[in-house]
């Protein structure tokens, strides 16, 4: 099946710094989504992406659709505590469902 | 609205134990999906519904069955509970087809087999 890799695997970062993380795919995706999920709750959708080289922001959260249609990448700026987190992609190719990520591991020290 | 619910948080069983866990969503929603988390593997699909009375298999759907009676309702079973089903299962709703799949996840449930 379709796989995704997702780096890095966790991050630890100082507070007000900009984080970045990246999944690329041996397939081609029609859609790129972003997601984050918090201790003992569902996923929670950030970003949506729909077409190749799209660059879509969502306050400091940034996420571009990439050219090649094999990868994405996400931004966030000036980090704060609350942005604590694991940090999916999630693509859709021709199936229904969608293909994730292992996630991003968000650590922020202050 | 509630958005997606799902019944119940938790739960244990003994190996063999058979369960069904209930996700239910208010947005009208057409396609409803059942996911599985696993540490260090992401989510996988287990299985999906494209409508009322319509379901597909997944990425894992061995050991699990579906329903989908009603459409804001989306039912997983397990017939024969095994250790290997330890996870936390999360459902999720879309609205339609196509390019536009964005898709809301509920709380989760999370179950150990013993």
């Amino acid at each position: 099946g379709q796989q995704l890799n997702q780096s890095p695997q966790s991050m630890f970062i100082q507070e007000g710094e900009d984080v970045s993380m990246n999944c690329t795919s041996s397939s081609i995706f029609n859609t790129w989504l972003w997601y984050k999920q918090e201790p003992g709750e569902g996923p929670v959708l950030l970003i949506a992406l729909y077409k190749a080289g799209e660059l879509t922001s969502n306050g400091r959260l940034t996420a571009q659709f990439g050219i090649t249609r094999k990868d994405s990448f996400l931004n966030i700026s000036a980090s704060i505590p609350s942005d604590v987190g694991i940090y999916f992609c999630a693509g859709r190719g021709g199936a229904d469902g969608l293909t994730f990520g292992k996630g991003t591991h968000l650590i922020i020290q202050p | 609205n509630a958005g997606v619910t799902q019944t119940p948080k938790f739960r244990v069983l003994k190996t063999g134990q058979s369960m069904t866990l209930l996700c239910a969503q208010d947005m009208n929603h057409e396609y409803m999906y059942w996911y599985r988390q696993d540490p260090g593997m992401g989510l996988r699909l287990i299985h999906y519904s494209v409508g009322e009375g319509t379901t597909a298999k997944g990425e894992v759907p061995d050991g699990y069955n579906v329903s989908r009676l009603k459409k804001q309702n989306f039912l997983l079973g397990l017939e024969s509970a095994a250790p290997s089903q330890t996870s936390v299962y999360f459902c999720a709703s879309s609205y339609l087809r196509g390019a536009y799949n964005e898709q809301f996840f509920g709380p989760g449930t999370r179950l150990t087999v013993l």
